[in-house]
């Protein structure tokens, strides 16, 4: 069955530091990959998106990579900030009409 | 800052109790979805309306759950009746296109609900 995996337990970092998510999926293949970000009590808030093709995605302080044969897809913020601190979510999809499939997600913790 | 609205924001029912949701997307957006939340876990898409119909109602529970887009506009969700394993955040989310996969969801801050 179709399963992403992102890190179950917090990740804590320090301000100023480079945060690193990871999210791997298996028996999928996705066109089309997302970040949110989600804070207590909120719905998510959508930050980047990534197609198969493209192989790192920037906006601002966000970095998203795209590697198809590891699976894998990693999210970075530069120059973490405490006010960055939430759980960030992938979601996949496939081309075409197709649904979203989320990650359980990752909660970050910046700490000044 | 047009944003996704949705009522009640909490809700706490008693099991077998019937239960309904209120969305209202952003102004313009052809496609509402709604997501159930479990704690700790991400979305899970439980229905996706084109307009006011639906496209995808695959994981939706149809023996207790219905959905309606009566206008193309805003939407219900209701449950009944519910079980204790209902008990989630239920977010409603919009986007302007057709729902495709680049198209971006704007999400609403959900409805917690508490089934006792």
């Amino acid at each position: 069955s179709q399963k992403i995996e992102q890190n179950s337990e917090a990740l804590n970092i320090q301000e100023g530091k480079t945060a690193t998510l990871t999210c791997n999926y298996t028996n999928y293949s996705p066109a089309y990959l997302q970040w949110y970000r989600q804070d207590p009590g909120r719905g998510p808030v959508f930050l980047l998106l990534i197609r198969e093709n493209e192989k790192e995605k920037r906006k601002e302080r966000l970095k998203v990579t795209f590697d198809t044969t590891l699976k894998q897809s990693l999210f970075h913020i530069t120059a973490s900030q405490p006010a960055d601190s939430a759980t960030y979510l992938c979601a996949l999809s496939n081309s075409g009409y197709s649904t979203l499939t989320f990650g359980k997600g990752t909660m970050l913790l910046v700490s000044p | 800052e047009a944003e996704v609205a949705q009522s009640p924001r909490y809700k706490i029912t008693e099991k077998s109790q019937a239960v309904a949701f209120w969305c209202d997307p952003i102004s313009g957006h052809a496609t509402l979805y709604w997501y159930r939340q479990i704690l700790g876990q991400g979305p899970e898409l439980l229905v996706q309306f084109q307009d006011e119909s639906v496209v995808d109602d695959s994981q939706l529970p149809k023996d207790r759950f219905s959905a309606e887009r009566l206008k193309g506009v805003d939407s219900t969700l209701k449950i009944q009746p519910a079980e204790l394993g209902d008990s989630a955040m239920y977010l409603c989310a919009s986007s302007l296109a057709f729902g495709g996969p680049t198209d971006t969801q704007y999400f609403g801050p959900g409805t917690r609900l508490t089934v006792l």
